[in-house]
Parts: C-alpha cells; sequence; structure tokens
C-alpha cells in the first residue's frame, strides 16, 4: 500500500525558500499512471491546490503561485518537492503532499456515452505544518 | 479559475440523520468532482470521484450525485465519525476546492 510522508523546515524566513520532500513508499513513483500533488492548508481554512507532476514530468501549477513555485521529482529516491520561492507569513500552512489517481470511466450523458479519466487525490501524507516568521 | 461554493457551511445534525451538502461550480465541469473528508488534525480523504463513484472502502451511506455545475453529497444516516469536515473540489482544469461545510452534533 503506497504511503506519502512529507519532510522539511518546520520555520522559513520571509523572503526565503520553503523546501519540502515526499517520500513514497510501498511502490514506486513512476510506475502506473498518477499525479504527484502538492496541496497547503492555512489554519481554519480550506485546503489549497499548489500544483502537480505527472509520471512524465510535466508539471501544472496554481496561477497564484506559478511564479513562485517547481516542482520536482527524484525517482531514484522515490521522492518529489516542492520549492516556493520569496515567501511570506501568508504562507503559513500545513502543507500536504497527495498522489491523484486515475479513473477511466463511462457515463451517459444526454443520448451519448462519454468515456473520460478521472482524478482525485486517493493518498495523502500526514502533513507537515510551515510557519514562516523570522 | 473554477470557483466552487459549498452550501451550507456549516450544520447541525443528530446521529441517524439524513444530511445533504450541495456544491456548485462556476462553469461546466461536466462530472469532474471530488469529495473528502476532513477531520481535525488529519489529512482530507477521498470519499467520492467522478461525482458519484464510491471510493473503495467508503461505506455506502455515502453518496454523491451531479454534473455540470451543481453537485450534491448525501449521508444517509448519520454515524458518530461521520462529524467532520466536507470539501468538493473540481478536477476538470487547475484544482480548486470549496471552502468546506462543518458537520456538527446537534
Amino acid at each position: 500500500q503506497v504511503q506519502l510522508q512529507e519532510s522539511g523546515p518546520g520555520l522559513v524566513k520571509p523572503s526565503q525558500t520553503l523546501s519540502l520532500t515526499c517520500t513514497v513508499s510501498g511502490g514506486s513513483i513512476n510506475r502506473g499512471s498518477y499525479y504527484w500533488s502538492w496541496i497547503r492548508q492555512p489554519a481554519g481554512k480550506g485546503p489549497e491546490w499548489i500544483g502537480h507532476i505527472y509520471t512524465t514530468g510535466s508539471t501544472s501549477y496554481n496561477p497564484s503561485l506559478k511564479s513562485r513555485v517547481a516542482i520536482s521529482v527524484d525517482t531514484s529516491r522515490n521522492q518529489f518537492s516542492l520549492d516556493l520561492s520569496s515567501v511570506t507569513a501568508a504562507d503559513t500552512a500545513v502543507y500536504y503532499c497527495a498522489r491523484e489517481g486515475e479513473w477511466l470511466l463511462s457515463s451517459m450523458e444526454g443520448s451519448a456515452m462519454v468515456t473520460n479519466y478521472y482524478y482525485g487525490m486517493d493518498v495523502w501524507g500526514q502533513g507537515t505544518t510551515v510557519t514562516v516568521s523570522s | 479559475d473554477i470557483q466552487m461554493t459549498q452550501s451550507p457551511s456549516s450544520l447541525s445534525a443528530s446521529v441517524g440523520d439524513s444530511v445533504t451538502i450541495t456544491c456548485r461550480a462556476s462553469q461546466s465541469i461536466s462530472r469532474f468532482l471530488n469529495w473528502y473528508q476532513q477531520k481535525p488534525g488529519m489529512a482530507p480523504k477521498l470519499l467520492i470521484h467522478a461525482a458519484s463513484h464510491l471510493q473503495s472502502g467508503v461505506p455506502s451511506r455515502f453518496s454523491g450525485s451531479g454534473s455540470g455545475t451543481d453537485f450534491t453529497l448525501t449521508i444517509s444516516s448519520l454515524e458518530p465519525e461521520d462529524f467532520a469536515t466536507y470539501y468538493c473540489q473540481q478536477s476538470y482544469s487547475i484544482r480548486t476546492f470549496g471552502q468546506g461545510t462543518r458537520v456538527e452534533i446537534k
């Protein structure tokens, strides 16, 4: 059973770069069709998707963070990583890594049968709290 | 970005009650809609993917429906462990979450 574990500093100074790593155990990171994602959640608020990397290495980012975010993968270590630059107090949150699973499903839409790949975050790490403060 | 709006933001219910949470997308997302449950101090847990498909291991009292812009999550008979916060999330494009619905004990 695949498990994810976040690691990295719990305290980052303003203007510096927040760097986190997610270690995947119980399965290979480059086996299967998965997105490997980062999500954050400020205290008392809902989750915010940061971005993800596909097994091919292609990435997609939240437009509100895109200029400051980089997600990379190290298949030799079975890890993927998040770098968030120029942090401020607004970046203080619990940071989660997650696997986005893929399902091929068919359904009727009107009179037509439609088949699509659907995605959902089916495996999560426990989360790590990152505080931005001097 | 596609905005996801949940209602209500919170509700109070008793064990055994049936509850329904709604989620509305700012544009059509077909059936690219997931539901998560989150308990305090824990990561979210995927309950339903593709609007109505129950994730493996999730009790059948949870069900989802909808397509296009309007979706619902129904818990048919609340159990004590169901008191939590529920989020919808779209996977049609850049992922976005709803603001959450807190289900509290009456």
